[in-house]
Formats: structure tokens, C-alpha cells, sequence
């Protein structure tokens, strides 16, 4: 079955800094990979998709993800932090076969 | 525009009560998932369901039964309550065509924080 590895449980970055989360995925298929947000006391919310296609995908609030099967990662990128951005960060990892799976979330702090 | 509700947002239980988690969705979507978010953890799927009529388990649904009437509500009921149950619980939905799609969960409720006693 398909797993996911996040790594760092906690991130802290500068005001303006580079966001950098990162992502390992084992996959016995090509996979759909995704990041999702969550902020406290809400649910998730989809920051970025990879199904197919071009490897760089850019998703909401500034925040991309390149997919590279070589390396089995999908890290998650930002090129400057905002306080907004302090949240929790899961990725997750779908194969065709009815079944997803999360990684253990990565909080990202943001100093000011 | 309301998208995923859940209904409560906070319970408390005693060991073997039952209760039941609301969950509707006015998107018109297809797929609804039901998730437990324990402390440090990721998501865990418990229930799917791709349309009305049709539900299948997922990766922890021992202690727990869904039904999917209609295409906005996914109830989950939780019949003997154990201490095991306490969690976050999450509903989402997403609209994937046809059947047998990788999930992709697209809208999440703000959940249901459930304590056994």
C-alpha cells in the first residue's frame, strides 16, 4: 500500500523567508499526491493537486509543489512566508484502488 | 454557500453509548468520506461513499456504520462507544467522475471533537 513520509514535524521560518516542507512518498503506481492545509479548528483545505501532467504545480496562496519520481518526493514550497501561512501541513498520496493516505502533518511556525 | 457541515461540533460520551455524526453537503457531490485526525496523526479513512446507495469501508472502520440515502447526506454512527473513538472527526466530499477513482477529498467540514468517558 502506498505511504506517506513528512519530514520535520515542526517548521519555523522568518517573515519573508523561503518555505521549504518536505515529502516521500512509496507508491507501487504512478501516483496522485497532494497537499492539504489545516488551520486550528477547521478542516483541510486542498493547497495544490498532482495527477498527471507538468511536475510543477502551483496551487492557492503563493505555495507550489514539484513532483520528481526520481527522488519519490513532493515537496511543498513558498518563496516568501506570511504570518498567515502558520498552519499545519499534511501530504497525502491516492493510488487508484480506493484508498488514501495522509502523512503526520508538518506545523509550520512563522517568526515575525 | 455552505459546502461540508457537520453537526455537532463537540461531544461528550459515556463508554457504550451511541450517537450518530451529521454530515451534509450541498455541492452536489458524488464521493463523501468520513476521516478520524488523532493527536500527531494524520487522517484516517473509515467510510467512503461514491454515490446514494453505495459505501464501502475504508482503513479503521471497525466500531462504526455509515449510510448514504440521498447524494448530500453521509451519517456515521457509532454504536458501543469505546475510549479508542475519541478523535476528530472529518467529513468530506468531492466530485470524481465515474467510479473507482483515486480519492481526492476536495471539501472538509470543520469537524466533530468527540471524548469518551
Amino acid at each position: 500500500a502506498q505511504s506517506v513520509t513528512q519530514l520535520g514535524s515542526h517548521v519555523s521560518v522568518s517573515e519573508g523567508a523561503l518555505v521549504l516542507l518536505r515529502c516521500n512518498y512509496s507508491s507501487s503506481v504512478p501516483p496522485y499526491l497532494f497537499w492539504y492545509v489545516q488551520y486550528p479548528n477547521q478542516g483541510l483545505q486542498l493547497l495544490l493537486k498532482y495527477t498527471t501532467g507538468a511536475t510543477l504545480v502551483k496551487g492557492i496562496n503563493g505555495f507550489e509543489a514539484e513532483f520528481k519520481k526520481s527522488e519519490t518526493s513532493f515537496h511543498l514550497t513558498k518563496p516568501s512566508a506570511h504570518m498567515s501561512d502558520a498552519a499545519e501541513y499534511f501530504c497525502a498520496v491516492s493510488e487508484n484502488n480506493n484508498d488514501m493516505r495522509f502523512g503526520a502533518g508538518t506545523r509550520l511556525t512563522v517568526k515575525p | 454557500n455552505a459546502g461540508v457541515t457537520q453537526t455537532p461540533k463537540f461531544r461528550i460520551l459515556k463508554i457504550g453509548q451511541s450517537m450518530t455524526l451529521q454530515c451534509t453537503q450541498d455541492m452536489n457531490h458524488n464521493y463523501m468520506y468520513w476521516y478520524r485526525q488523532d493527536p500527531g496523526m494524520g487522517l484516517k479513512l473509515i467510510y467512503y461513499s461514491v454515490g446514494a446507495g453505495i459505501t464501502d469501508k475504508g482503513e479503521v472502520p471497525n466500531g462504526y456504520n455509515v449510510s448514504r440515502s440521498t447524494t448530500e447526506d453521509f451519517p456515521l454512527r457509532l454504536e458501543l462507544a469505546a475510549p479508542s473513538q475519541t478523535s476528530v472527526y472529518f467529513c468530506a466530499s468531492s466530485y470524481l467522475m465515474g467510479i473507482g477513482q483515486a480519492h481526492q477529498p476536495q471539501h472538509f467540514g470543520d469537524g466533530t471533537r468527540l471524548s469518551i468517558l
